[in-house]
């Protein structure tokens, strides 16, 4: 089962930011937070991770709280394009290989 | 591009026909995934390869799958019998140990069995 918990859905204006809320009040001190989107009828595409730290790339940002119990995915000026299911995953990064545990994820839709 | 890739993208079957999917890695990634993914629902977990050795299989994967990566580079997954249950889209991701194993997805294969 997935450890994380996400809105089923959010609206966000275009040109606005998105904030996309996840909890994962379980997250081990080993786990890394992982963030995916899935475009209608594509492969998940990665987006970021992080630790503990606060994360930024040329995508997005992610803001994990202190005690790591929740994250938010920040898409700073979201167009159409980004409207997809965006996926929050907490993963084990041991050298082990593990997987990735899907939830439903939050579907976000980009209004003009 | 150098990205995962996956063939065929589509393929329609009948009930009981055999089908096999092949994925080719990022090169230089010894890790490569199969997952699963039904209409509505997250992708799930079926099997993955460190090189050539499959070390980890979901009890989603029942006898009749059976996946394969002879030289630790392409992968095949293939169906045997199929039934309309298996009707889905298959992904395929890969990473590299060393880089924090971030999984890079292919676009999948969709298949409709009939």
């Amino acid at each position: 089962d997935a450890k994380t918990t996400q809105p089923t859905s959010m609206d966000c204006a275009e040109g606005r930011a998105a904030n996309l809320p996840c909890n994962h009040s379980t997250i081990s001190g080993n786990e890394y937070v992982y963030w995916y989107r899935q475009i209608h009828s594509q492969g998940p595409q990665y987006i970021i991770h992080g630790l503990k730290n606060n994360e930024t790339n040329e995508m997005a940002s992610l803001i994990i709280t202190e005690d790591r119990k929740s994250s938010t995915l920040i898409l700073p000026h979201a167009t159409l394009r980004d409207t997809a299911v965006y996926y929050c995953i907490v993963r084990v990064v041991d050298g082990a290989g593990n997987m990735l545990t899907f939830g439903g994820g939050t579907r976000l839709m980009v209004k003009p | 591009d150098t990205g995962v890739s996956q063939n065929p993208r589509h393929k329609i079957t009948k009930r009981g026909q055999n089908v096999t999917f092949r994925c080719d890695p990022i090169s230089e990634h010894n890790r490569l995934y199969w997952y699963r993914q039904t209409l509505g629902q997250g992708p799930e977990f079926l099997t993955y390869f460190q090189n050539e050795a499959q070390l980890e299989k979901s009890r989603l994967l029942s006898d009749r799958f059976s996946a394969e990566r002879p030289k630790g580079s392409f992968s095949t997954l293939e169906i045997q019998r199929t039934e309309q249950g298996d009707s889905a889209m298959y992904l395929c991701a890969s990473s590299n140990r060393g880089s924090l194993e971030t999984q890079y997805f292919g676009p999948g294969t969709r298949l409709l069995v009939l």
